[in-house]
């Protein structure tokens, strides 16, 4: 079983949708990220939490939420979709304050 | 503001070259630099993890260098193969404020390796 798990793989839905994205993980790491890459770019970070009780801004958080339900889980949310959000939307976890990200498979979202 | 630059954008190079790809950087404070592949419609997958006090790392075909200073990393690939065919994402992993451990990508390299 994959360490880091997105649910769903895919969604396709229309503007004005509430959305959720989930995110669970195995690897007991405190630290969670939500991205976004849209095609021809890199990574741009929505929202991270360093535990369940701290949560942060990223470069581009406007338009989202978050929830940190628990350790192992870390939901993204689209308050109102909107077809500009049209995205591959990426999980990532890390147990230390320095060292690698470990990634999940990705969710890849449009919005008509 | 960290800022991580990918060059060339595209590489298409024919089976059995020898391969250099490119990554700046214009902030010094790092923690790391990092190298990721990523296939089409697929998630990262970590390929090299150069600590800031290290000048570079090695797995089996491949080679990343970093030089700090200059804010410069390259990832060199020997004997590419046509399995080689993907993205590659250079990221930072930044040393400031509220934003340590976060990682800044580049837009990546699309590499295609002809047989």
């Amino acid at each position: 079983d994959a360490d880091v798990t997105q649910t769903p793989r895919n969604r396709i839905t229309k503007t004005g949708k509430r959305i959720m994205l989930e995110c669970s993980q195995t690897k007991g790491h405190d630290r969670m990220y939500w991205y976004r890459q849209d095609p021809g770019l890199g990574l741009r970070l929505i929202y991270y939490s360093f535990d369940v009780k701290d949560i942060n801004k990223g470069e581009i958080s406007d338009g989202y939420s978050v929830s940190r339900q628990a350790q192992a889980k870390f939901s993204l949310s689209l308050e109102s979709a909107i077809p500009n959000q049209t995205a591959l939307y990426f999980c990532a976890t890390m147990g230390q304050a320095v060292g690698p990200q470990h990634f999940g498979d990705g969710t890849r979202l449009s919005i008509l | 503001k960290q800022e991580v630059t990918q060059i060339p954008a595209a590489l298409s190079v024919p089976e059995g070259e020898n391969l250099v790809l490119n990554c700046s950087f214009t902030d010094s404070a790092i923690y790391n630099l990092q190298w990721f592949r990523q296939d089409p419609g697929k998630g990262l997958t970590s390929l090299l993890l150069i600590q800031s006090s290290q000048r570079e790392q090695t797995s089996g075909r491949l080679n990343a260098s970093l030089d700090k200073s200059s804010g410069r990393s390259t990832l060199y690939i020997a004997a590419s193969q046509p399995g080689d065919s993907a993205t590659y994402l250079c990221a930072v992993q930044v040393n400031y404020g509220g934003s340590q451990g976060n990682l800044i990508f580049g837009k990546g390299t699309k590499l295609s390796v002809k047989p």
